[in-house]
């Protein structure tokens, strides 16, 4: 059974630069042909696709968050990062990190609620 | 991006009722599409992958249909953990987008 688990800070200064992690067990993200997604949900609003991590060096990201976000991979560790830069109150959200194919995604970790506050 | 217009966005029902939810996509996704349940607190599950194939472990009283732009998913015979937010999501274009969700409350 595959099992995620995202960790990181959970209060964040206005213009600093958020790194969450996510660690993965039960499957190895260097194989199997899988994304590795990260997608954020902002208070009362739905679910927001940020992007992914493929066979640990390809990576994509949803074209408006493309200037300030990039993720990455450590598969010595099993785990796959995101860091997003400039932060500002719209980025207050819980962050998922997921396991997907070309279709769903059916694994995902619990989120890490993210307030960026002063 | 392919926007996804569910409907409705809530949805009051007893248990043992038939649950019919809808969503909509901006332009055709073909069959991709998936349909997630979320409680307060949890993390979204997989229900539905290819508009139509149930997730390992999904009970058969989900079930999905539609392709192009409408989808259906319907929960027969609504039981008490099945009271909770759904979610549709397109996996045909990047970025992956979701609708705005359908809250299915307790009457």
């Amino acid at each position: 059974q595959v099992q995620l688990q995202a960790s990181g800070p959970g209060l964040v200064k206005p213009s600093q630069t958020l790194s969450l992690t996510c660690n993965v067990s039960g499957g190895s993200i260097s194989s199997g042909g899988f994304f590795w997604n990260w997608i954020r949900q902002r208070p009362g609003k739905g679910l927001e696709y940020i992007g992914y991590i493929f066979d640990s060096g390809s990576t994509y990201y949803k074209p408006s968050l493309r200037s300030r976000v990039s993720i990455s991979a450590d598969t010595s560790k099993n785990q796959f990062s995101l860091n997003m830069r400039s932060l500002s109150a719209a980025d207050t959200a819980v962050y998922y990190c997921a396991r997907g194919g070309l279709q769903a995604l059916d694994y995902w970790g619990l989120g890490v609620l993210v307030t960026v506050s002063s | 991006e392919i926007v996804l217009t569910q409907s409705p966005d809530t949805l009051s029902l007893s248990p043992g009722q038939r649950a019919t939810l809808s969503c909509r996509a901006s332009q055709s996704v073909g069959s991709a599409l998936a349909w997630y349940q979320q409680k307060p607190g949890q993390a979204p599950r997989l229900l539905i992958y290819g508009a139509s194939d149930r997730a390992t472990g999904i009970p058969g009283r989900f079930s999905g249909s539609g392709s192009g732009t409408d989808f259906t998913l319907t929960i027969n015979s609504l039981e008490s953990e099945d009271f909770a937010i759904y979610f549709c999501q397109q996996h045909s274009d990047w970025p992956r987008t979701f609708g705005q969700g359908t809250n299915v409350e307790i009457k």
